[in-house]
């Protein structure tokens, strides 16, 4: 069974940074592309980040382009998020998400999340 | 980018209608669109892809249609536990994606 558990979150100061965690287990972590994407709080979803499964290629959402970092470890079987100069805007839940082998940024599982929180 | 537009926003029926979801794109995006349904306190879970595809484990009553910039995900026979909100999102071929506002489905 496939578990993708997301750790890390947390309050901080805008201007801030954070480092996300998620530690994925069921599946050849290695084999699959992997995302972040968050849902501020009472909105809808919004793509963050990706990852090829060899960790050669990254990809970026504008809003976040230049202030986060995605990595994966893949001996560890870990994705990370690096969040720098935090912005309110950046409040939400941040979920990763497997995506599909075939098919670029579609998500066939996603963890429960992790709450950032951004605010003085 | 590509922006898709959900209607309506919310959708308010009650048990054993027809919920019919819209997603338009701002541009023509074939087949690689997903509808993904997220309850309360949960994340979002795959229920179609490529326009039309069931996900696994996912009944017959949910059905995705549509090709281009017009997609219809519609809900048969609305059982109580198919109260969420519905999103549609782009994938693929762009290194970037793309999600819609979304469609709060009520059951009354």
């Amino acid at each position: 069974e496939v578990q993708l558990l997301e750790s890390g979150g947390d309050l901080v100061q805008p201007g801030g940074s954070l480092r996300l965690s998620c530690a994925a287990s069921g599946f050849t972590f290695s084999t699959y592309a992997m995302s972040w994407v968050r849902q501020a709080p009472g909105k809808g979803l919004e793509w963050v980040s990706d990852i090829s499964g060899n960790g050669t290629t990254t990809s970026y959402a504008d809003s976040v382009k230049g202030r986060f970092t995605i990595s994966r470890d893949n001996s560890r079987n870990t994705l990370s998020l690096q969040m720098s100069s935090l912005r309110v805007e950046d409040t939400a839940i941040y979920y990763c998400a497997k995506e599909n082998y075939y098919d670029a940024r579609r998500f066939d599982q996603w963890g429960q999340g992790t709450l950032v929180t951004v605010s003085s | 980018e590509i922006v898709l537009t959900q209607s309506p926003g919310t959708l308010s029926l009650s048990p054993g209608e027809r919920a019919t979801l819209s997603c338009r794109a701002t541009q023509s995006i074939s087949n690689y669109l997903a509808w993904y349904q997220q309850k309360p306190g949960r994340a979002p879970r795959l229920l179609i892809y490529g326009a039309s595809t069931r996900a696994t484990g996912i009944p017959d009553r949910f059905t995705g249609s549509g090709s281009g910039t017009d997609f219809t995900l519609t809900i048969r026979t609305l059982e109580p536990e198919d109260s969420a909100v519905y999103y549609c999102q782009h994938y693929g071929r762009s290194p970037t994606s793309t999600f819609g506002l979304g469609t709060k489905v009520e059951i009354k």
